[in-house]
């Protein structure tokens, strides 16, 4: 069974542009969750959906950052525009239940 | 509000000497309680989780944990590190087993000297 998968690996941007993450949870889990890793801090959650409904948004930092779960299948998070201190490891989760499945995450960093 | 705390940014052993990473949670109630290995280039692995029942829990890799309530601690244990063990490791805390958001401690990066 193929695992959460995030692309891209990396991304490189300079502030001001545009970037979309995806994530491909696994297949059946309706729970899709994103959070972040700023260097050296702790990772933290950003929101939460059920299948296609955002269940918990409450992490997201401001209003450049839109999340979307289109059918209920795969994930956007997209930052627009995008500032420096957006720079981060962006990681998604998925889970049935109480077990949440991370994917590698996506390295973004904006000059 | 819920936190973890996970005092070692850095580890350093000898291969196979025995190891314990710290962890330690504040909620008001018992969470579950998990941790999660990042080796370089692949995503968080689960290694075991507490939710109920017998205080050790065992989890691959040859891990285990043992959740002490009195102390709010989840530590995290190894008999004999292997130099593969090297990696990050994440303590995690989540507020129901129904999926909802986890916190993260801060990690703590494992380096394994022959």
């Amino acid at each position: 069974e193929a695992g959460v998968t995030q692309f891209p690996s990396h991304s490189v941007i300079e502030k001001g542009q545009t970037v979309t993450l995806r994530c491909d949870p696994i297949s059946g889990h309706d729970n899709l969750y994103w959070y972040r890793r700023v260097m050296g801090k702790e990772i933290k959650f950003l929101l939460h959906f059920v299948k296609e409904s955002k269940q918990d948004e409450s992490g997201m930092p401001n209003n450049r950052f839109l999340a979307e779960r289109t059918g209920g299948t795969y994930s956007t998070l997209k930052v627009q525009p995008a500032e420096l201190e957006d720079s981060g490891v962006y990681f998604c989760a998925s889970s049935l239940g109480d077990t949440q499945y991370f994917g590698p995450g996506t390295r973004l960093t904006v000059l | 509000a819920q936190s973890v705390t996970q005092p070692d940014i850095h580890i350093t052993v000898s291969e196979g000497a025995s190891l314990e990473l710290r962890c330690n949670y504040s909620y008001g109630a018992t969470p579950y309680l998990f941790w999660y290995v990042q080796s370089p280039g692949q995503g968080l692995q689960l290694l075991l989780k507490y939710f109920s029942g017998d205080t050790l829990v065992q989890g691959i890799k040859g891990f285990e944990a043992e959740f002490k309530r009195s102390q709010s601690s989840f530590n995290l244990r190894k008999p004999s590190v292997h130099w593969s063990d090297a990696a990050e490791y994440f303590c995690a805390v989540g507020i129901t087993n129904t999926g909802n958001q986890f916190y993260f401690g801060t990690g703590t990066s494992l380096t394994v000297i022959p």
